[in-house]
């Protein structure tokens, strides 16, 4: 059974840092495409990064380019997202999610239950 | 503003069909078959209903279909059931600086 658990999410004050985690269990991590989609709260999802499966190749929204940093430690089955220089409307609901995929993010077939991150002061 | 364009709502009663569409242009829907979406019940997180535009996951009920034309995608689902009352949300592949998009999200009412 696919399981993906985050962690890391809380109250940061704005132009802080904070970084998510996302352990993985129940596929073979390596072989697949992670990403991270946020849901500000009584909104839409918006799609915010993702990692190949070999860690070589990265992506992200325009919204967190030069911001976030995403990871992976495939000898953890663990991923990350390290948010630096925090907004307001960075609030959200951060899912970590399994891409169908092994290089490039294109559909999510598994989600975790999501860790929330409040940017306020 | 979402890059995909959804209705914020529809409805149908019980046994109807009825479609979502989601618009987007030549960069994401209409130049890739990697249109997805997914369906958001209140307070848990959302669960992929179709991918590459007409494939379903296993375990997906066949009442639940996808299509596409130009830059325009459709969901559809036939033998509405109240089960069906959510959040659906459409997403694709693009080729601009951001390589995913969503769509706004539609609210689906079971009357």
């Amino acid at each position: 059974e696919v399981q993906l658990l985050e962690s890391g999410g809380g109250l940061v004050q704005p132009g802080g840092s904070l970084r998510l985690s996302c352990v993985a269990s129940g596929f073979t991590f390596s072989n697949y495409v992670m990403s991270w989609i946020r849901q500000a709260p009584g909104k839409g999802l918006e799609w915010v990064s993702a990692v190949s499966g070999s860690g070589v190749g990265t992506f992200y929204a325009d919204s967190v380019k030069g911001r976030f940093t995403i990871s992976r430690d495939n000898s953890k089955n663990t991923l990350y997202l390290q948010m630096h220089s925090l907004r307001a409307e960075d609030t959200a609901l951060y899912y970590c999610a399994k891409d169908r995929g092994t290089i490039l993010p294109a559909d999510c077939d598994f989600w975790g239950r999501g860790t929330l991150v409040t940017v306020s002061s | 503003q979402s890059a995909l364009t959804q209705p914020a709502s529809v409805s149908g009663s019980p046994g109807q069909s009825i479609t979502i569409s989601c618009t987007g242009t030549s960069s994401d829907v209409g130049g890739y078959n990697y249109v997805s979406w997914y369906q958001q019940h209140p307070g848990k997180a959302p669960k992929l209903m179709i991918y590459d535009v007409t494939n379903r996951p296993s375990g997906v009920s066949n009442r639940f279909s996808g299509s596409k034309s130009g830059n325009t995608a459709t969901l559809t689902i036939s033998g509405l059931q109240a089960e069906d009352e959510a959040d659906y949300y459409c997403s694709s592949y693009t080729s601009t600086s951001t390589p995913v998009v969503f769509g706004g999200g539609t609210k689906l009412t079971v009357l």
